[in-house]
């Protein structure tokens, strides 16, 4: 099975910050990885696929990098409605699996 | 507008049996691939299941294979989770997803809750 590795798993941040999330893939996965976003009481919400590509209606301060075994979330100005916890998935092969996620709080 | 709704959720004994089923509205349901994925309470996500568009391909975590079994009905528009021999570390919300590129999950119902307790 293919392990997913977020890091941090917990991330105090302001509002207007640059945010980083890192996923590390315990095997080659090209670019089949995806991110979500989950608020307290909610439904995942998929924020980018195929490690880079935006969903639609998902806001441009989201991006997506990566290949391989690495990829990064970067959240380039931090709104008050990002705060939430964010996990990456990888699409490779089965069993799919996700990161432990990475909880993001108001600092 | 894409809908998928969960229901069948409850408190059942440890060794008993459930069924999930996801009412799905809002698309040509037949012609996506569709997945459970379960969250036990203040835990990660973990993928249950995924059956493809005309059941041919089923897959399944090592943690409920043989005793879960995924099914759709094209003609209702629903997907279902028959759950058995149920346990403690079952205990969870569980999401249907639908699958709109390779196993990417672009739409999620609200969850239902299983609670597996004596």
């Amino acid at each position: 099975d293919i392990q997913l590795t977020q890091s941090p798993s917990f991330l105090s941040a302001s509002v207007g910050d640059r945010v980083t999330i890192t996923c590390r893939a315990s095997q080659g996965i090209s670019s089949y990885l995806a991110w979500y976003q989950q608020k307290p009481g909610k439904a995942p919400k998929l924020l980018i696929y195929a490690a880079s590509t935006l969903q639609s209606g998902v806001p441009s301060r989201f991006s997506g990098s990566g290949s391989g075994t690495e990829f990064t979330l970067t959240i380039s100005s931090l709104q008050p409605e990002d705060f939430a916890t964010y996990y990456c998935q990888q699409l490779n092969s089965y069993p799919l699996t996700f990161g432990q996620g990475t909880k993001v709080e108001i600092k | 507008e894409v809908q998928l709704v969960e229901s069948g959720g409850g408190l059942v004994k440890p060794g008993g049996s459930l069924r999930l089923s996801c009412a799905a509205s809002g698309f040509t349901f037949s012609s996506y691939s569709m997945n459970w994925v379960r969250q036990a309470p203040g835990k990660g996500l973990e993928w249950v299941s995924s059956i493809s568009s005309s059941s041919s391909y089923i897959y399944y975590a090592d943690s409920v294979k043989g005793r879960f079994t995924i099914s759709r009905d094209n003609a209702k528009n629903s997907l279902y989770l028959q759950m058995n021999s149920l346990r403690a570390e079952d205990t969870a919300v569980y999401y249907c997803a639908r699958d709109f590129d390779m196993a990417t999950f672009d739409y999620w119902g609200q969850g239902t809750l299983v609670t597996v307790s004596s």
